[in-house]
This record gives C-alpha cells, structure tokens and sequence, in this order.
C-alpha cells in the first residue's frame, strides 16, 4: 500500500492564480481530510470528507473548495491564491479514529 | 525546560533523559485519544493510543497517561534520542460521532546529545 499521497510537494504560485493539490489513499478510507500547517504551528482542519460525495467545511474553509467523487481521491482547490495561503497542507484519511496522513505540499504565493 | 508562546511549546532535554509531553483537551464526551509525532518535512506519524476504559498504556519506549477528571493526557518518552526530536501532537476523538480529531496545540521536542 502506498498510503496517502499527494502532489505536488512543492509549488510557488502567482497572486490570483489556481491550482489544485492533489490526494490519493488506496486503503480504502471512507474519512478523508484536508489539513493546513502554518510555520511553527499545529494543524488547522480545512475541509472533510465522510464518505464518496459527501464533504464539509472544516475550521478554516475560506478560499478553499474540495469535492469527492471516489473514495479514493480528495482534491482541494484553490480557486484566487492569495499570500495568505501560504503554507503546508497536509490530506489525511482515516481508519476508526486514527488519521494517516500524506507528506505534505508546500505551497507558497507571492 | 517548557516554553510557551505564540508558537508551539517547546520542551528540551539531554539524550537519556525521560520526556513528558502534556497535553489539555477540552471535550468531555472525548473516548479516545491518539499521539501523532511529526518529524521536520514530514506528515505526523501514529505512536500510541488509548480509550478513555483506560487510565495508562504502554508502548515500546514510550507511554501514555489518560485523567480524564481533569481531561488531561501526557505522553512519557523513556531514554530519549535524537531521533525522538519532533513535533508531538495529541487528537481527541468522541467515538460516537464522526471520526472528527480534534489536535491539541502540539509541543516541539528537542533532544541535545
């Protein structure tokens, strides 16, 4: 199994563009979650996801969107970067409880 | 020592020493509790979990301790390494509900040789 990856680690964006990071897990979660890691900080849920079709905001969804298809991917949108965006995300999926979480993308917007 | 700001906690001791991380929920209705260690550039990892049926657990190295009457969790690291130097988070879950964690602060570990 490889867990829960994501793409890409690193990106650097423009003010005002999108993109979209990525989240795969192949075991088969039906929870999945996207987190955001700011330097030196704890971790701030953006949005989840219980199940294939269901999502919801999590603490800090402004600026973000998510949709889940398939039980397999979680994609998070960011449709204006701005410079408050700047950060690390972190997708995780879980099992009864306990969240195994993907190695990052930093992101950066200047 | 302990230091506490704006920014994460920070707890520094020698290689050998034995470590306590602490750590205050706030969800009384909470039943199950994890700790994550998060190494530099890397996503938290699992160590150790218990429910609230339990007052202490024990893993390799390492143990956690549940109050629940003061909703307080501690993780003990015993003969600490370099290797132990990370962020540690702890989660509560309320089983009953959705698998929603709620992560505490989190406290950076760091372990001088």
């Amino acid at each position: 199994n490889a867990g829960v990856t994501q793409t890409p680690k690193f990106r650097i964006l423009k003010i005002g563009q999108s993109m979209t990071l990525q989240c795969a897990q192949d075991m088969n979660h039906n929870y999945m979650y996207w987190y955001r890691q700011d330097p030196g900080m704890g971790l701030k849920l953006i949005y989840y996801s219980v199940g294939a079709g269901i999502t919801d905001k999590g603490e800090v969804p402004n600026g973000y969107n998510v949709s889940r298809s398939t039980t397999e991917d979680f994609p998070l949108r960011l449709e204006l970067a701005a410079p408050s965006q700047t950060s690390v995300y972190f997708c995780a999926s879980s099992h009864r409880g306990e969240l195994f979480f993907g190695e990052g993308s930093r992101l950066t917007v200047l | 020592g302990e230091s506490v700001g704006l920014h994460l906690p920070t707890l520094s001791v020698q290689e050998g020493d034995n470590s306590i991380i602490n750590c205050a929920y706030s969800n009384s209705a909470s039943d199950y509790f994890i700790w994550y260690k998060q190494e530099s550039g890397k996503g938290p990892q699992f160590i150790i979990d218990i429910r609230s049926n339990m007052d202490k657990r024990q893993g390799q190295r390492v143990t956690v301790l549940l109050n629940k009457t003061v909703k307080h969790l501690s993780l003990q690291i015993a003969a600490t390494q370099p290797g132990d130097s990370a962020v540690y988070f702890c989660a509560e879950n309320e089983s009953g509900g959705s698998y929603i964690p709620t992560f505490g602060r989190g406290t950076s570990l760091i372990v001088h040789p």
